[in-house]
């Protein structure tokens, strides 16, 4: 069965210091890559995905995440994170053939000022 | 606004009652998926439709049930409801079965007394 792991529950970082959060996966077959943000009391917007190509792909508001397929990882990065970048992030998997996306639990991301 | 629609926005009821969750889908698409998030078990998949038909089934109880209808809305129905069930309910939507790119709704939030 398909498992998605977010290594780190919790990341805080100060403003205008790079972040990385991790995302391992688990599969055996081809996936597409997608990380989620949750803001405060909010749905899930999609922040970037990769489905084939350039594993490294760009997202909304600066973010940046690196498809590696022999680790079978997916983190996600952005240079300098600002206050409003407080939020839960979460990475997901679709297996090709299946029928949703399997998601990790989420890093909550903190910035401090 | 991600053009998919949920209501309620808050359920408050008492335990064993039967209670109803609606999701509109974004225009011109035709699968919608059914994502439970709760603190403990994170966001679980519970099932899809595709144009009126069940195509997947996750880890959805027996007392929660679900349909989409003609015009393509959809109904998540949760009854004998438990303290346990008290979580945040998302819908998304995709233009079709096998598509991976989800658009979700702001969710429906159930508080279980």
């Amino acid at each position: 069965a398909q498992s998605v792991t977010q290594l780190d529950s919790q990341v805080p970082v100060f403003e205008e210091a790079p972040v990385e959060l991790r995302c391992n996966y688990s599969s055996s077959v081809s996936v597409y890559l997608f990380w989620y943000v949750q803001y405060p009391n909010q749905g899930l917007q999609l922040l970037l995905k990769y489905l084939s190509g350039s594993t490294l792909v760009k997202g909304i508001n600066g973010f940046e995440a690196e498809f590696n397929k022999s680790q079978t990882s997916f983190h996600l990065r952005k240079p300098s994170v600002h206050i409003s970048d407080t939020a839960e992030y979460f990475c997901a998997v679709w297996e090709t053939g299946a029928n949703n996306l399997f998601f990790g639990t989420g890093t909550r991301l903190t910035v401090i000022p | 606004d991600s053009g998919v629609t949920q209501t309620p926005k808050h359920l408050i009821t008492a335990t064993g009652q039967r209670v109803t969750l609606r999701c509109s889908p974004r225009s011109g698409d035709l699968s919608v998926y059914w994502y439970q998030q709760s603190l403990d078990q994170g966001l679980q998949f519970l099932i899809q439709y595709y144009n009126g038909e069940e195509r997947a089934k996750g880890n959805i109880l027996e007392r929660f049930s679900a349909q989409q209808f003609p015009d393509l809305h959809s109904e998540l129905n949760l009854s004998s409801l438990e303290l346990g069930d008290s979580a945040l309910y998302f819908c998304a939507s995709s233009v079709d079965s096998g598509a991976n790119v989800l658009t979700f709704g702001a969710g429906s939030r159930l508080t279980v007394l």
